[in-house]
């Protein structure tokens, strides 16, 4: 069965730091989005990215983060200057149906932890 | 913008009871509610999900049922057996770009 795929699975990096999560949606999949779980908490959307673009942005998603789709098969999330509450779950997810009406297959996550 | 209430926070049953989750949310125009399974450190996955112009679905132990009127829908499960431990999460989309999650409901099953 194909899935989503994210790397890399844990990553550690200093306040300030830029960091890239990286993520390969189910291949036939149009929509694409990157959510964020802190600990414990929620499951709140970041982002979503069709068509090449970025489709919608929730109010966390601030100048300091940035979306790409680099070639046919990555999708990546960009951190500029990582702060301490920047220490979360990512996940990227993809989904097939027409946006917002269908199911989101996520990854298995990135766990960013910010020191 | 849209809000998902969700109730309660944590819910513990004994095996073979039933549990029932709520969910609230603010936007009229969400049409899409579907539900999310969590289990300790693992993705979440989609267990079942409803539209707007269908007011119970049903999916052998699991049903959800929806009041628009309200702007309520909630989540059944019978016969509780301990896989099914985990965290729960509703959602409703309007049917643009993004899926809004609730809290989250830890559901404990005691054997």
């Amino acid at each position: 069965e194909p899935e989503v795929t994210q790397t890399p699975s844990h990553q550690v990096t200093q306040m300030g730091q830029e960091v890239i999560l990286r993520c390969v949606p189910i291949s036939n999949h149009l929509y694409f989005y990157w959510y964020r779980q802190i600990l414990g908490q929620k499951v709140e959307f970041l982002v979503s990215f069709y068509n090449n673009e970025i489709s919608e942005k929730s109010e966390i998603f601030d100048d300091q983060f940035s979306v790409e789709r680099p070639d046919g098969s990555n999708f990546t999330l960009k951190i500029r200057s990582t702060k301490l509450e920047d220490s979360a779950m990512y996940f990227c997810a993809s989904s097939g149906g027409g946006a917002g009406t269908g199911e989101l297959f996520f990854g298995e996550g990135s766990r960013l932890t910010v020191l | 913008g849209e809000n998902v209430e969700q109730h309660p926070s944590t819910l513990s049953v004994q095996e073979g009871d039933s549990a029932v989750i709520k969910c609230t949310y603010s936007d009229s125009a969400s049409n899409y509610f579907p539900w999310y399974k969590q289990e300790l450190g693992k993705r979440p996955q989609l267990i079942i999900d409803i539209r707007s112009n269908v007011g119970e679905k049903k999916d052998q132990r699991i049903a959800v049922t929806l009041n628009k009127t309200a702007k309520h829908f909630s989540l059944h499960i019978t016969e509780t057996q301990p896989e099914d431990s985990a965290v729960y999460f509703c959602a409703a989309s309007t049917g643009g770009f993004k899926t809004i999650f609730g809290a989250g409901t830890r559901l404990f099953v005691k054997a």
